[in-house]
């Protein structure tokens, strides 16, 4: 149990275009979910707090109308990074949980911006 | 602001070795703490989560403890194999389980065969 999906695994985008990464739980309601960036050779740096039906909780240095969190659902959110820049090329995993038990993370998804 | 630093940053050891991968955060305030390991270009794996209110948690040759008035982690690899090489991190939840975690820069592992 507590599966966390994460689509595409992977994506190359050009430089001020648009693209969109879904977390999915699979097997159990997530009623938050959390938004990680991981450079090379970095840890992971958390990018924003989603609850669902809300708006997200970006944390500091994060631009919010440049990373679009959409959690509509108690199985799904989206990420949209818009107007991609190389600088955004990263590693993005996503992270769901049920009301206050542990975090369990997707796959993640790497991006790159040509 | 909470802050976790891992130590040492890389680690290379011939198999067979028991060895001990430190952890430690700023705020003792946590909620809980948690080890992962990630392979290289993959995501992360959860290997032991340990709440506030204990002291250690083990899962086979692996075994965390957890001294929060100290802001101190370990996890303790016993007997270790080429397959437990990849990067170890810690991470750790706060706000009463509601927040993110934070994560330290992990330690890169290499068991030699």
């Amino acid at each position: 149990g507590a599966v966390v999906s994460q689509h595409p695994s992977w994506v190359i985008c050009k430089s001020g275009t648009s693209v969109k990464i879904e977390c999915r739980s699979l097997d159990f309601q997530a009623t938050t979910m959390f938004w990680y960036r991981q450079f090379p050779k970095q840890s992971l740096m958390l990018m924003a707090t989603s609850n669902e039906g809300s708006k997200a909780t970006y944390e500091q240095g994060v631009e919010k109308d440049k990373f679009l969190i959409n959690h509509a659902s108690l199985t799904l959110s989206t990420l949209t990074v818009t107007s991609a820049h190389p600088e955004d090329s990263s590693f993005y995993i996503c992270s769901a949980r049920e009301y206050r038990y542990e975090q369990y993370f997707g796959p993640g998804t790497r991006l790159t911006v040509t | 602001k909470q802050e976790v630093t891992q130590i040492p940053a890389a680690l290379s050891v011939p198999e067979g070795e028991n060895l001990v991968l430190n952890c430690s955060f700023t705020d003792s305030a946590i909620y809980n703490l948690q080890w992962f390991r990630q392979d290289p270009g993959k995501g992360l794996t959860s290997l032991l989560l340990i709440q506030s209110s204990q002291r250690e948690q083990t899962s086979g040759r692996l075994n965390a403890s957890l001294d929060k008035s100290s802001g101190r982690s370990t996890l303790y690899i016993a007997a270790s194999q080429p397959g437990d090489s990849a990067t170890y991190l810690c991470a750790v939840g706060s706000g009463g389980g509601a927040d993110g975690l934070t994560f330290g820069k992990g330690t890169h592992l290499i068991i030699q065969p």
